[in-house]
Parts: C-alpha cells; structure tokens; sequence
C-alpha cells in the first residue's frame, strides 16, 4: 500500500544551521506531496506542497523537490531559527478529488540559540 | 484558505462517557475528514465525513465507538463514545475545499480520559 517513510527524529540544531530532513514514499498512483509542521500544543500547518515531478515547493524559507526517480521529497532550509523548532510531516495524498492524506511518524526539530 | 474551528479545544472526561466535537468551517467544502493523533505518535485517519450519508471509515475504526454526522457542507461532529484511557488523544478535523486543493486542518480537540 501507500506510505510514506521519514528519518528519526528528534533533529536538534544550533541557530543558523542548515537542515534537511529526509522523506521517501511508496504510492501505485501519482501522490501530491505535502510538508505539514504542527508546533507546540498546535495543530497542524500546511507548510509547503507539489503535485507533480520536478516541482519544488516553498514556503518561510523551507523548500522540498519532487523527486519521481528517487520517490523522494526531503525538506530543507538554510538557516533554522529557534521558532522552528516544531514537529513536521511528511504526507501524500494519490490525486484524486477526497482522497485524505497518508502521514509519516513526524520529525521532531529542536532548535537552541 | 477556510477558517476551520473546533471545539471543544479540550476537554477531561471520565471513563465511559461521550464526548460530541465540532467543526465548524467558514465555507462550504467539499471533503471533510477525521483524524486521530495519539500521544508522541503521527494522524492516523479516522474517517470520511460524507454530507447527507453515513461516514466511510478505516480499517480499525467502527461507527458505534466514532459516530460521525456531516449534516452540511460546513459542519461536522465526531462523537467518542464509551471513552476509555486508551482514547487519550488530539482529535483533528480537516477540509479540503475543492479539486486538486491541499487539506487544511482545525487545532485539533486534546481529550484526556481519567
């Protein structure tokens, strides 16, 4: 079936630091992708998506490529700051009109100044 | 996007009582869906709030322990029956308002069962 892989967590970084946190999937469709970042006590936040290869999402900084030839769509910013510090997840959706969202385990992110 | 409100936000119930959750949205939509998010863990997809018909649920959940109603097109409950400590979690309703359009989600219910 359909699912979606990300890296263990927690990530925990310095201020500044470069980030990338991995996500791979497996889907017999043709997923959109989706990074959602949910904060403390929170619910969760659409952060950035692509709905097909070679698209590359971006939102605050944080960008995530598509990638068909290696199902992968990992998350990256260059330069974290301390109110990133969040859970973010990785998830799919095969697109068609009211199919819900397939989520990975989340990646913690702690960052210190 | 649609404003998407539930409430309550929280709630501490004592076992083997009900509790109803609302969401509400600002706009009508098209999809709307239940998910449950158990401590420290990732969602897990509860069900299908289907307007005007029985909900669709996943494998794992059945509709005497999550009675869903989707009376309309912006309005949904989910109800958590014959509460066990087991069903501490957040609740979360999300929507999706028309084709090819992401899911947005509410901020979810935090229930604790003593």
């Amino acid at each position: 079936g359909d699912s979606v892989t990300q890296m263990e967590g927690p990530v925990t970084l310095s201020e500044e630091a470069f980030l990338t946190i991995n996500c791979t999937y497996t889907a017999t469709g043709y997923p959109s992708l989706f990074w959602y970042v949910q904060y403390p006590g929170e619910g969760l936040q659409l952060l950035l998506k692509a709905t097909k290869a070679d698209d590359k999402g971006s939102n605050k900084g944080f960008e995530a490529t598509y990638r068909k030839e290696t199902t992968s769509f990992h998350l990256e910013k260059g330069s974290v700051q301390v109110s990133d510090s969040a859970v973010y997840f990785c998830a799919l959706t095969i697109n068609q009109a009211g199919t819900a969202l397939i989520f990975g385990k989340g990646t913690t992110l702690s960052v210190s100044s | 996007s649609a404003v998407i409100s539930q409430k309550p936000s929280r709630d501490i119930c004592q076992r083997g009582t009900s509790l109803t959750i609302q969401c509400q949205v600002d706009s009508q939509v098209t999809m709307m869906f239940w998910y449950r998010q158990q401590p420290g863990q990732s969602l897990t997809l509860i069900a299908t709030a289907n307007q005007g018909s029985e909900a669709t649920y996943e494998s794992g959940f059945v509709i005497d322990k999550f009675p869903i109603s989707r009376p309309n097109l912006t309005f949904s409950t989910l109800t958590v029956s014959n509460m066990s400590p087991e069903d501490s979690s957040i609740y979360l309703c999300s929507v999706v308002s028309g084709n090819n359009q992401p899911q947005h989600f509410g901020d979810g219910t935090r229930l604790s069962i003593l």
